[in-house]
């Protein structure tokens, strides 16, 4: 079945990059985005990406897949306090309507 | 521009009461909707997903329902709410063709 895999947990340093890794395992998948959680709020869509992309950039985030290894990973460059957040990695199968979502990676940033 | 409105923020039951939590959208016409639960410090379960007035798909059995009597509003009940039902429920809706979800702000349910 459909499941997207990411780790808990990131702890980076205030102007470090940080990278949040993401495995899916519908090969079918169309869309693929992350997503940025604050705490006691909805989700926000930070960025997505076609299936048939291996890189998208926008300002500070840029987003790598890897359709071989069916790898998605979000690269927040010079980090800031205020990306303190959970980051949801999430797919669309083609056709569906439904989005599948990974538990979420909390990021932490160290001042 | 579209915005999605969900309320109450947060809300506090006892076991055995019924539930209901609205959302609207605004600025779209015949959007997909969706409602989500989170529980603490886990992910997303897809709870009812509808694509039109009076189409409803269930995704996980349990006391929990789901109805959108007008094409922009989307309500989910329950008759008897359990411990279990407690977590933050999300509204979402999609124009689909993968442009990506956009969320209400939650609805922090505790059943006491």
């Amino acid at each position: 079945g459909e499941d997207v895999e990411q780790s808990l947990f990131l702890s980076v340093r205030e102007g470090d990059s940080s990278v949040i890794n993401c495995t899916y395992t519908d090969s079918s998948s169309t869309y693929l985005y992350w997503y940025k959680q604050e705490p006691g709020a909805g989700l926000q869509l930070l960025t997505y990406i076609f299936s048939n992309m291996d890189m998208k950039q926008d300002q500070r985030l840029t987003v790598l897949l890897n359709k071989k290894d069916k790898h998605l990973s979000l690269r927040i460059a010079d980090t800031q306090t205020g990306d303190s957040a959970i980051y949801f990695c999430a797919e669309t199968p083609t056709g569906g309507f439904k989005t599948i979502f990974g538990a979420g990676t909390r990021l932490f940033v160290k001042a | 521009s579209q915005t999605i409105h969900q309320w109450p923020a947060t809300l506090v039951q006892p076991v055995g009461s019924p539930l209901s939590l609205e959302c609207t959208v605004e600025g779209t016409s015949n959007p997909n909707l969706y409602w989500y639960r989170q529980a603490a410090g886990r992910g997303l379960q897809l709870l009812f997903y509808s694509v039109g007035i009076g189409q409803i798909s269930s995704e996980v059995p349990q006391n929990l329902s789901a109805s959108r009597p007008q094409d922009r509003q989307f309500i989910l009940s329950s008759k008897k709410l359990l411990l279990s039902d407690s977590g933050f429920y999300l509204c979402a809706w999609s124009p689909g063709g993968g442009h990506g979800y956009t969320f209400g702000s939650g609805t922090r349910l505790t059943v006491v």
